[in-house]
């Protein structure tokens, strides 16, 4: 499975815009790029995902490179309950996909006051 | 109803205890997953069920045993674990396992073993 790179961890100010990056050197053409987040004390939730194009939905907007060897979740204005950590997950969508989602170490993500 | 719950939230068992952990769901979803996820660390996958068949184990030690009774629940059964062992544990569903659907996942059991 092709792997994912995120910093470890970012700071952001509340009411900011927030890019969040995301490398994905070895993404083969069927691979989606999908982002999970996951709130303190909570299970991981669906944020976004995308082949080629650039997505929005009423959670956050996902810009994805021409080349697709990297991509980016943007948070157009953070709130406090944004603080979470946030993976970037590669799914393989050919017919064998078994349906596994292999999370990499995330981004911690801060949002301060 | 866009809910997996999990019960219980937090479980505490000795070595040689056996106990089981509940998740269901109600959305139809024929695809459900379990996962463990250590502290500060990103969840793992154990098992996944496909249409009431358990399709994927990901080579989990026989002490940990999944059943999916029917569409709507999936069990973890837990026999003689380890203090390592002690994690939380996901349960998620989807659709069906093919193709891009989101996966729901439940707030998790959270469990110690002294």
């Amino acid at each position: 499975d092709a792997k994912t790179t995120q910093p470890n961890s970012m700071e952001s100010n509340e009411e900011e815009p927030v890019h969040l990056p995301c490398n994905h050197s070895t993404i083969s053409g069927t691979d989606y790029i999908h982002w999970y987040r996951q709130l303190p004390s909570q299970g991981p939730e669906y944020v976004i995902h995308g082949l080629t194009s650039n997505v929005n939905n009423r959670m956050a907007s996902l810009a994805i490179a021409e080349d697709r060897k990297s991509s980016t979740l943007i948070l157009h204005r953070a709130t406090l309950r944004d603080a979470a950590v946030y993976y970037c997950i590669l799914r393989d969508v050919e017919p064998s996909n078994t349906g596994k989602l292999i999370f990499g170490q995330g981004t911690t993500l801060q949002v301060k006051p | 109803d866009t809910e997996v719950t999990q019960t219980p939230k937090h479980l505490v068992m000795g070595m040689t205890n056996k106990k089981s952990l509940k998740c269901e769901q109600h959305m139809g979803h024929r695809a459900m997953y379990w996962y463990k996820q250590k502290a500060k660390k990103p969840p793992e996958l154990m098992f996944v069920y496909s249409y009431e068949k358990l399709s994927i184990n990901e080579s989990v030690p026989s002490r940990f045993s999944p059943e999916c009774p029917n569409s709507s629940l999936l069990n973890l059964h837990l026999h003689a674990l380890q203090p390592e062992d002690s994690a939380l544990y996901l349960c998620a569903s989807s659709q069906v396992i093919q193709g891009n659907y989101e996966q729901y996942f439940g707030p998790g059991t959270r469990l110690t073993v002294t």
